[in-house]
């Protein structure tokens, strides 16, 4: 059964700080994905990472994916405020069914 | 790009009443519908994989009889919730893929639900 675990659960961090969050996943899959929530709303949609040592940018986020240690990273860079939101990780199982496991999520609080 | 529309956004229903959530794609063909629930402060629940014109795949621990899917259509899959208790109250969640494999899923706004 595949198990997602992401830390820290929760993050306080003051502007212009860098910090990463950690995606650990218990069994092999092809693709993994990153979502930021806001309170109360669906989900966005982040990155999309289908091979190891992908790595994609954008802004201030960067996320990585080691396939072989079955981790991923989202590194925030330089953060700011409008960055506070909850992650989430998200491992493909069910081969061709895009059936997606979700980690426990991370709040992120950027305090200015 | 890809859209999924959740209807309605929020409810609020009499406890044993039932409630229908509808999750459409709105400018693709859904294969695949996914349900998720997920509670205040918690990580999203895969409930159960709705596929088109077939029975909906569910995970342990759901009730089938109580969280009845129908995915009649290429767009449309709904999920009603019988006989709603408190212990219902959740924000619900459905995704859509566009085809099979990776790729991008593409979710819903969402629904929460309270029951009184």
């Amino acid at each position: 059964e595949l198990k997602v675990e992401q830390n820290p659960l929760f993050l306080s961090m003051q502007e212009g700080k860098n910090y990463t969050i950690y995606c650990n996943y218990s069994t092999t899959s092809d693709r993994l994905y990153w979502y930021r929530q806001d309170p109360g709303k669906s989900l966005e949609s982040l990155f999309v990472l289908l091979s190891n040592g992908a790595v994609k940018q954008e802004g201030r986020l960067m996320a990585s994916l080691d396939t072989k240690a079955r981790l991923s990273t989202l590194h925030i860079t330089a953060a700011v405020h409008d960055l506070s939101a909850t992650y989430f990780c998200a491992v493909g199982s069910g081969g061709a069914t895009n059936k997606l496991i979700f980690g426990t999520g991370t709040l992120l609080a950027v305090q200015p | 790009g890809a859209v999924v529309s959740q209807h309605p956004s929020w409810v609020i229903c009499k406890s044993g009443t039932s409630v229908k959530i509808e999750c459409r794609s709105l400018d693709f063909q859904a294969t695949t519908m996914f349900w998720y629930r997920q509670f205040p402060k918690q990580s999203l629940m895969l409930m159960a994989t709705s596929n088109e014109g077939s029975k909906a795949t569910y995970e342990q621990g759901v009730e089938k009889d109580k969280f009845l899917i129908n995915h009649a259509s290429l767009t449309l899959s709904t999920l009603t919730v019988t006989s709603a208790h408190p212990e219902d109250s959740s924000f619900y969640i459905c995704s859509a893929t566009r085809g099979q494999g990776g790729g991008k899923l593409f979710f819903g706004s969402g629904t929460q639900l309270s029951v009184l």
